[in-house]
């Protein structure tokens, strides 16, 4: 069984261009959550997601910011207009169907924007 | 602010010395506790968890964790570290309110000299 896979697992965008971050969750595991590692800080939830519906926001930033899991392909965090600000690291998570259950991680998307 | 503490955040052994990181959060009400180890190069991984029942939780590797309620800490311990063991632990919790959500300390850098 696969783990959660993330790619790109670096990419450079330029201020103002869009990021977009992809994450495949393990296989039957229908719930995916994202995170971000700002340096030397520990990791902050943005987003928690299920097929085709977003469960909790309340940690993503107001503006530019966007998240979705469609029915069918991987989940996907996207960052339009970036700025020096969103260079960290975001990593993707994913449980199956309990929310008390382990979440496994993928191994991340390092950001940098130049 | 709610939070959750992490007070070490480098800790340098030799091998053979015994261990304890610290973690302690201040949420109250039902609280699900993790702690997830980072090796270099690699991604999350949990070490151990507790949810319910006896507070003192065996995880892998010959790590342990106790969850003193009274204190809202659940340090983490291995009697005997080894060089292998160099990486970065990160104190997660789970509040029952907020779902799926985890809240993380920012994390211990453990370096194990041979």
């Amino acid at each position: 069984n696969a783990g959660v896979m993330q790619n790109p697992r670096h990419l450079v965008r330029r201020r103002g261009q869009e990021a977009r971050l992809r994450c495949s969750p393990m296989k039957g595991h229908s719930h995916v959550y994202w995170y971000r590692q700002l340096p030397e800080e520990g990791l902050k939830f943005m987003v928690y997601l299920q097929k085709e519906n977003i469960i909790d926001e309340s940690g993503m930033p107001k503006e530019r910011f966007s998240a979705e899991f469609p029915k069918e392909g991987p989940s996907i965090l996207r960052i339009q207009q970036v700025v020096r600000g969103d260079s960290a690291a975001y990593f993707c998570a994913s449980s199956p169907d309990s929310v008390e259950d382990e979440q496994y991680f993928g191994p991340g998307t390092r950001l940098t924007v130049t | 602010a709610q939070s959750v503490s992490q007070h070490n955040h480098h800790v340098i052994l030799s091998e053979a010395a015994s261990l304890e990181l610290g973690c302690n959060y201040s949420y109250g009400g039902t609280v699900n506790l993790f702690w997830y180890v980072q090796y270099p190069g690699q991604h999350l991984q949990l070490l151990l968890k507790y949810f319910s029942g006896d507070p003192l939780v065996k995880g892998i590797k010959g790590f342990e964790a106790e969850f003193i309620k009274s204190k809202f800490s659940f340090n983490l311990r291995k009697p005997s570290v080894q060089w292998s063991d160099t990486a970065e632990y990160f104190c997660a919790v789970n509040k029952g309110s907020t779902l799926g959500r985890l809240y993380f300390g920012r994390g211990t850098q453990l370096t194990v000299w041979p």
